[in-house]
């Protein structure tokens, strides 16, 4: 069956531009999730969805990061003003209440 | 502060050979373990969980995972491991919904 989807795969941007990156989850999965890997830093938490509604968004790492979701399906993460550091690949993850999250490829973001 | 440690960050060996994987958790309360492995240019895979019940859990692929209450650990082993199971895996601990994850460590299996 289909999983979790994200788009765009690439993403080259230049600092201070601003990206939003999607997220797809599995169809019926009430709960998503937003992580970021990169070197130096392994896999970070950045906020979590049940619903539409964010009851953690403690792993957002400043105002310039914001996620929303909508109709309890699609999210989107969208970053303002991109900085070097932003760098990184972006996971989103879905799961059924209660079970094992399943991941997306990421979407890899670069800015220049 | 909670944490997840992995013991080992890379880990070199021969096909045949045993793997074991260490990690522990600084969590107090009831806690949902998980072993993820991500193989090169592949999303993150679940090899394996713990939720309760049985403190030895078997995944996928031959791996298993014993989850020793007493010291807050989780390792993962396999007793003969493949070239195919080189790869990048991660120990996680889920916590008030969120996963927290270890730093991972790099395998590498050679011929």
């Amino acid at each position: 069956g289909a999983g979790v989807s994200q788009s765009p795969s690439n993403k080259v941007t230049e600092k201070g531009k601003d990206v939003e990156l999607r997220c797809d989850p599995i169809s019926g999965h009430t709960a998503l999730y937003w992580y970021r890997q990169s070197l130096g830093q392994g896999l970070e938490f950045l906020i979590y969805f049940q619903g539409n509604s964010a009851p953690d968004k403690s792993g957002l790492p400043s105002d310039r990061f914001s996620a929303e979701r909508t109709g309890g399906s699609v999210s989107t993460l969208t970053i303002q003003r991109t900085q070097q550091e932003d760098s990184a690949v972006y996971l989103c993850a879905s799961s059924p209440p209660d079970q094992p999250q399943h991941f997306g490829d990421g979407t890899r973001l670069s800015i220049l | 502060a909670q944490s997840v440690s992995q013991h080992n960050h890379h880990v070199i060996l021969s096909e045949a050979a045993s793997l074991e994987l260490g990690c522990n958790y600084s969590y107090g309360g009831t806690v949902n373990l998980f072993w993820y492995v991500q193989y090169p240019g592949q999303h993150l895979q679940l090899l394996l969980k713990y939720f309760s019940g049985d403190p030895l859990v078997k995944g996928i692929k031959g791996f298993e995972a014993e989850f020793i209450k007493s010291k807050f650990s989780f390792n993962l082993r396999k007793p003969s491991v493949q070239w195919s199971d080189t790869a990048e895996y991660f120990c996680a601990v889920k916590s008030w919904g969120k996963l927290q994850f270890g730093a991972g460590t790099q395998v590498v299996v050679t011929p």
